[in-house]
């Protein structure tokens, strides 16, 4: 079946650096898509979204790209910090007429080091 | 306000007994997702509620687990005959009636089927 992925499920930077996460999607009829943060013992939390209209939405020192041409979702963090130190995961879902229900990559295991 | 919450925060129980795990949503939300999250992997989807509609139960593992949702607030996830690969991380999101809508995620139920 079709599923959300990501290619790496660890990253390593030190503090201060630029972090990239990514993720690869296959289900082409996904327009919409969520990146999450989930601290040890915590629940996952909203990070930002993007839809499918989108190639790039910003946030607070977050910025996510989307290349629908390869399927491709990435998360970038700009000056990576201790507090950054999580596993970040992406979901894909569809607008309305499709399923409420959010897919879920892996996730992947951000550490910063001081 | 409040958020999601969840009880209790950790459970340990012994190999067939029974088990019921709270989530209690914010205020308003029509949408109720139940998630289990294994060791170092991604969020598995269970069981969704929306409002008064059938829930969707397509995620439920087995026909050992069951969840309900009284008055259109609490929901209880009950594990039956719980078996030692139950254990797991059990997350509960609510969100407003919309695909697009954030989900917000509780702390989770870390169980331990010995």
């Amino acid at each position: 079946g079709e599923s959300v992925g990501l290619h790496l499920p660890t990253l390593s930077v030190q503090e201060g650096d630029n972090s990239i996460i990514n993720c690869a999607y296959s289900n082409s009829a996904s327009d919409y898509f969520i990146w999450y943060k989930q601290e040890s013992g915590k629940g996952p939390q909203f990070i930002i979204d993007i839809r499918s209209n989108m190639d790039k939405r910003q946030g607070q020192r977050v910025t996510v790209l989307l290349n629908k041409t390869v399927k491709h979702l990435s998360l970038q963090i700009a000056a990576t910090q201790p507090g950054d130190s999580a596993v970040y995961f992406c979901a894909e879902n569809r607008l309305p007429g499709g399923s409420y229900i959010p897919t879920f990559g892996r996730g992947t295991s951000l550490i910063v080091h001081p | 306000g409040a958020g999601v919450s969840q009880s209790p925060s950790n459970k340990v129980t012994e190999k067939g007994k029974d088990v019921e795990l709270r989530c209690d949503p914010i205020s308003g939300h029509t949408a109720l997702y139940w998630y289990r999250q294994s060791l170092g992997q991604g969020l598995e989807f269970l069981i969704y509620f929306q409002g008064n509609s059938a829930p969707d139960k397509s995620g439920l593992p087995s026909d050992r687990f069951s969840a309900e949702r009284t008055g259109g607030s609490v929901s209880t996830l009950t594990i039956q005959r719980t078996q030692q690969e139950d254990s797991a991380v059990y997350l509960c999101a609510s969100s407003s009636d919309s695909s697009t809508d954030t989900q917000y995620f509780g702390p989770g139920t870390r169980l331990t089927v010995l």
